[in-house]
């Protein structure tokens, strides 16, 4: 089975602190997508990564930042943490770049920014 | 802009019966439709994939695709509440896209 791990299931900061969140998969897979989840707005692409030291932006990626050193791993950062950025966090990944892809979705962070 | 399209619900229907969930899509070149189930508090979790028109059947679920009106949908038979959840659309778009457009989900309340 696939495995997406993320290091934190609930985080709290405080505004202004730099946030890292970890994402971890176990199956060699080429891509990695981070998502915030709000209530009413559904899942929103963040950033995406369909190879190492590769990224791309997704639909909002102000105020985030992304880093993808080891095929595995693929970490979510928050340069200066600000209120509006509490959310739940959802790392994913999938195998091929086609267009029948599979997301694998990890357990989630739910982040509180005060 | 791309779009998918899902009634939030609540769908509330009672234990047994079948539950009908809808996704409408903008892209009349989308390729991939995907359905995942999410639990309050969860993450989500693939139920079905369908990839040509027609119907796809998996034990109790069955999903239907229809490109030529761009709608996709989920049938729940035998409907638990244990299927209680939101059910988020999921559809890839033309030109080859790997990057998933999920609709807002709706959600579900099967009551025995």
């Amino acid at each position: 089975d696939v495995k997406v791990t993320q290091s934190s299931r609930y985080l709290v900061k405080r505004t202004g602190e730099k946030v890292f969140l970890e994402c971890v998969q176990d199956m060699d897979h080429e891509n990695m997508f981070w998502y915030r989840q709000d209530p009413g707005l559904g899942l929103r692409l963040i950033y995406f990564s369909y190879d190492v030291k590769m990224k791309e932006k997704g639909d909002i990626p102000e105020g985030y930042s992304v880093s993808r050193e080891k095929k595995e791993r693929f970490s979510l950062i928050l340069e200066s943490a600000s209120t509006n950025q509490t959310s739940m966090y959802l790392c994913a990944s999938s195998l091929l770049a086609g267009n029948t892809d599979t997301q694998y979705f990890g357990p989630g962070t739910r982040l509180t920014v005060l | 802009q791309k779009e998918v399209e899902q009634n939030s619900g609540p769908l509330s229907v009672p234990e047994g019966a079948i539950a009908s969930l809808n996704c409408t899509y903008s892209d009349r070149g989308s390729q991939s439709f995907f359905w995942y189930r999410q639990y309050s508090g969860k993450s989500p979790e693939l139920i079905m994939s369908i990839y040509s028109n027609g119907d796809k059947e998996d034990g109790r679920f069955t999903a239907q695709l229809n490109k030529a009106s761009q709608y996709v949908s989920l049938l729940i038979r035998d409907s638990q509440p244990s299927d209680s959840a939101t059910y988020l659309c999921a559809v890839n778009m033309g030109g080859g896209s790997y990057i998933p457009t999920f609709g807002r989900g709706t959600s579900l309340i099967v009551h025995p």
